[in-house]
């Protein structure tokens, strides 16, 4: 079966600083969809950056960008210079190619402090 | 961009009574739609998948009498939970997939509604 795993409930970083988070998912596909999505306080999900897994090269999305190790199914988003408008729940979400049903992780709770 | 409006955004019911959710796509056409509900400081769960003119499909453990889709046309889709009770109070979510999206692209999400049974 198909998971995504954040191993990070709750995160903090200092405004202007940088963050990792971290997202790990098994599947035995070669080709799928990753996401990246923000959850602010009013519960809208905002998509940040999706990675096509058959390209190689890692999004990046202004301050957001990922590393992506297919190799290691990790799936890391570093958020660049931190704004305080940046604290929210952050969901790392996989799709298979064939299948419109997004598999989610748990969740990263992002703080940032000014 | 494609904008999903869910109404209503906060609820207040009774135990026992029945309450419909209306996920809208202003404009465009949303052959698939996604209902989740979310537990305070939790992920995301599935509990079905609908496509326009067909019956919902339920995941595991989700009650279809309970939580009944409707996805008549492909411009609304309506969650109702009947008989509910103060376990089924929670964060209800829709998200859409237009016609014609690629496999790529994200899912349109609406606001949410915040249910609370009493």
């Amino acid at each position: 079966a198909q998971t995504v795993t954040q191993s990070q409930p709750e995160m903090s970083v200092q405004e202007a600083e940088t963050v990792t988070l971290s997202c790990t998912y098994d599947t035995s596909e070669s080709d799928y969809y990753l996401f990246w999505y923000k959850q602010p306080p009013s519960r809208q999900m905002i998509l940040v950056i999706r990675q096509e897994a058959y390209k190689q090269q890692n999004a990046t999305e202004n301050r957001f960008s990922v590393n992506f190790q297919k190799a290691a199914k990790s799936f890391s988003l570093k958020i660049s210079d931190s704004q305080l408008g940046d604290a929210a729940m952050y969901f790392c979400a996989y799709r298979p190619l064939n299948n419109r049903k997004l598999i989610w992780g748990l969740g990263t709770s992002l703080a940032v402090n000014p | 961009g494609a904008v999903v409006s869910q109404h209503p955004s906060r609820v207040i019911c009774k135990s026992g009574t029945s309450v419909k959710i209306e996920c809208r796509s202003l404009d465009f056409q949303a052959t698939t739609m996604f209902w989740y509900r979310q537990f305070p400081k939790q992920s995301l769960m599935l509990m079905a998948t609908s496509n326009e003119g067909s019956k919902a499909t339920y995941e595991q453990g989700v009650e279809k009498d309970k939580f009944l889709i409707n996805h008549a046309s492909l411009t609304l889709s309506t969650l109702t939970v009947t008989s509910a009770h103060p376990e089924d109070s929670s964060f209800y979510i829709c998200s859409a997939r237009g016609r014609g999206d690629p496999y790529n692209s994200p899912l349109h999400f609406g606001n949410g509604t915040r249910l609370t049974v009493t």
